[in-house]
């Protein structure tokens, strides 16, 4: 596609829910990357991809994470058992590896746990 | 310490005003440099690269001085439309490939 697609926009969610966020990364983008941003924060890095090799999954907070990339093109985060310090918006970026400018971003999906 | 530093402001300045941001990195084997803008409520962008010898894009200059670990961006002219917050990046390889590393950004306002 054009660009980073994100669904849903926003997801409200009861506590101890399970919720799944999608990433379809643009095409030909073989790197995708998942972030969160907290209220007022920065962005918090969760976890990379990158063809076909083993994610990068030092920032996943709780085993409560994970993340999987079917197929080298989408991406689903799922957080289980939602908490509401879980609340924040979960941005997903791709990128051409071996580029060496940026990312870009999705819109990001805007989850709160109540 | 935080990987990327910034100081968070807000900076309220006029338009047509100067204005400089500076960020820190603790990485020494960083190996490139971006500044990105996020509007309120919306995904960071890229702005600029920043090179080693320095480069500039209209109104706005990236410095980089890798000896000191130190990026800057400065921006003449500001408009009203600058207003935004702007995140210090720091790209690294990893074992797994290239991460971006995002500062907690600088608030810009530009008022009339």
């Amino acid at each position: 596609g054009a660009g980073v697609s994100q669904s849903p926009s926003n997801k409200v969610t009861e506590k101890g829910k399970d919720v799944e966020l999608r990433c379809d990364p643009i095409s030909g983008h073989t790197a995708l990357y998942w972030y969160r941003q907290s209220l007022g924060q920065g962005l918090e890095f969760l976890i990379y991809f990158q063809g076909n090799s083993a994610p990068d999954k030092s920032g996943l907070p709780s085993d409560r994470f994970s993340a999987e990339r079917t197929g080298g093109s989408v991406s689903t985060l799922t957080i289980q058992r939602t908490q509401q310090e879980d609340s924040a918006v979960y941005l997903c970026a791709s990128s051409l590896v071996g580029r060496v400018d940026g990312y870009t971003f999705g819109s990001g999906t805007r989850l709160t746990v109540v | 310490r935080k990987e990327v530093e910034q100081d968070p402001g807000p900076f309220n300045v006029p338009e047509g005003a100067t204005v400089a941001f500076n960020c820190t990195y603790s990485n020494s084997a960083s190996q490139s440099f971006f500044w990105y803008r996020q509007d309120c409520r919306k995904e960071p962008k890229l702005l600029m690269s920043v090179y080693s010898s320095g480069n500039e894009d209209g109104r706005f200059t990236a410095q980089l001085n890798r000896a000191s670990q130190y990026i800057s961006l400065l921006i003449r002219d500001s408009k009203l439309s600058d207003s935004a917050t702007y995140l210090c990046v720091v790209r690294t390889v990893t074992g797994g490939g290239n991460k971006l590393t995002f500062g907690t950004g600088t608030q810009l306002k530009v008022e009339l």
